[in-house]
């Protein structure tokens, strides 16, 4: 089982559809990132976080620390939103080092 | 200001040959980290640097793989004797300060091995 899991692995929405990407992890963490790849390939930051919740414009992402879960969300869904969306832990234990889920590939359409 | 710049951005090589790949940081940012994206596969971390320092090197795949840090700026990572399933695209990242902090990423290097 990986350590960080994440659903769905695909999606597609229309525009303007409240989105709602999970990701579960089973190892101690210190914060967990999301990230977002486009389709060229560029990865961009999207959140940093250890509790609670954070909002950036059409995005949210919060954080369970006792259920080891965190979703991200995006309201009113545009085609530019389409990418890999990506879930990324920074687990403890021994060294520190940042495991990765497979990513949710999104598709919005006009 | 520059972002994370990475060179090259494509490397075709013959199997068994030795490969170096450069990442320019952030100007400022102390940490410097390397990724490794295979062809349809999810992002794998190989290592990263705090500084000049690499306190765990275990994500490395093996021995053939170094990677090392100068003037705390530049890095490059060194794959040894190519093998085909070194083929990926390398990604490097840097942050400013705290280890795993927001990180900006490189367009990455694609790597070919033939």
């Amino acid at each position: 089982k990986n350590e960080v899991e994440q659903s769905p692995q695909n999606l597609t929405a229309q525009e303007g559809e409240f989105i709602t990407i999970n990701c579960s992890y089973s190892v101690g963490i210190s914060a967990l990132h999301w990230l977002q790849q486009h389709p060229g390939g560029g990865i961009v930051s999207l959140f940093m976080l250890s509790s609670g919740k954070k909002k950036h414009g059409r995005l949210i992402a919060t954080i369970n620390i006792q259920e080891k879960h965190s979703s991200l969300h995006i309201t009113a869904s545009h085609p530019r939103d389409s990418a890999v969306y990506i879930c990324a832990v920074i687990s403890q234990g021994g060294s520190e080092k940042l495991v990765f889920g497979k990513g949710t590939k999104l598709t919005v359409n006009p | 200001g520059a972002g994370v710049s990475q060179s090259p951005s494509n490397k075709v090589t013959e199997k068994g040959k030795d490969v170096e790949l450069r990442c320019d940081p952030i100007s400022g940012h102390t940490a410097l980290y390397w990724y490794r994206q295979s062809l349809g596969q999810g992002l794998e971390f190989l290592i990263y640097f705090q500084g000049n320092s690499a306190p765990d090197k275990s994500g490395l795949p093996s021995d053939r793989f170094s990677a090392e840090r100068t003037g705390g700026s530049v890095s490059t990572l060194t794959i040894q004797r190519t093998q085909q399933e070194d083929s990926a695209v390398y990604l490097c990242a840097s942050s400013l300060g705290l280890a795993f902090g927001e990180q900006f990423f490189g367009p990455g290097t694609r790597l070919t091995v033939l």
